[in-house]
């Protein structure tokens, strides 16, 4: 079985550009969520799809950052405009049920540098 | 402000000995607290558990302590391996919110053989 996948692994963009971070969660995870890194620092949560619902966005830190997973499969992150402390490391898991956190998988994550 | 902390950023243990993890949270309304592994390049593997009513919970060499009292816990690794070599990010949660974990900054865990 395939964990899920994060797409690009890293990216290096300008500051004021956009980019656009993808995820696949397993397959038959109904659930998804976002989390990053930053700088070092704790890994914090941003939000949780139900199939293609959002459950919880309240980590989601301003109106820069959208958060899509259209038909309930891959999820999309997009930052625009990009800005230097968007920098980071963003995490995608998913679960197939929600749980306590013993049963989340996570990506490797997505490396993005913002210059 | 961090809900979750981890006051020790490194920790070195020879191969063999006793690895202790600490950590500390404010938020006394969490239910779980757990432990996740994280190797370099990949994502946060989880490692062991405690729910909130338990003040122990043993899996093979790895063993979690709660103190509810102290809001503190830790991580036993006993004996510590050299794979063990890794982030080890405490964190916790309320029931009412399930998988929307709060981590703490990471200790990087080295065992030395």
């Amino acid at each position: 079985e395939a964990g899920v996948t994060q797409f690009p692994s890293h990216s290096v963009i300008e500051k004021g550009q956009t980019v656009t971070l993808r995820c696949d969660p397993i397959s038959g995870h109904d659930n998804l969520y976002w989390y990053r890194r930053v700088m070092g620092k704790e890994i914090k949560f941003l939000l949780h799809f139900v199939k293609e619902s959002k459950q919880d966005e309240s980590g989601m830190p301003n109106n820069r950052f959208l958060a899509e997973r259209t038909g309930g499969t891959y999820s999309t992150l997009k930052v625009q405009p990009a800005e230097l402390e968007d920098s980071g490391v963003y995490f995608c898991a998913s679960s197939r049920q929600q749980g306590f956190g013993n049963t989340i998988y996570f990506g490797e994550g997505s490396w993005l540098t913002v210059v | 402000d961090q809900q979750v902390k981890q006051n020790s950023p490194s920790l070195s243990v020879q191969e063999g000995r006793i690895s202790i993890l600490n950590c500390d949270y404010t938020n006394s309304m969490f239910d779980y607290f757990l432990w996740y592994k994280k190797y370099p390049a990949e994502g946060p593997t989880f490692l062991i558990s405690i729910s909130s009513i338990k003040d122990k919970n043993e899996d093979g060499r790895f063993t979690v302590f709660l103190n509810k009292s102290a809001k503190h816990l830790s991580l036993h690794i006993v004996p510590s391996q050299p794979g063990d070599s890794a982030v080890y990010f405490c964190a916790a949660l309320r029931e009412t919110s399930y998988d929307k974990v709060i981590f703490g900054p990471g200790t990087s865990l080295s065992v030395i053989p």
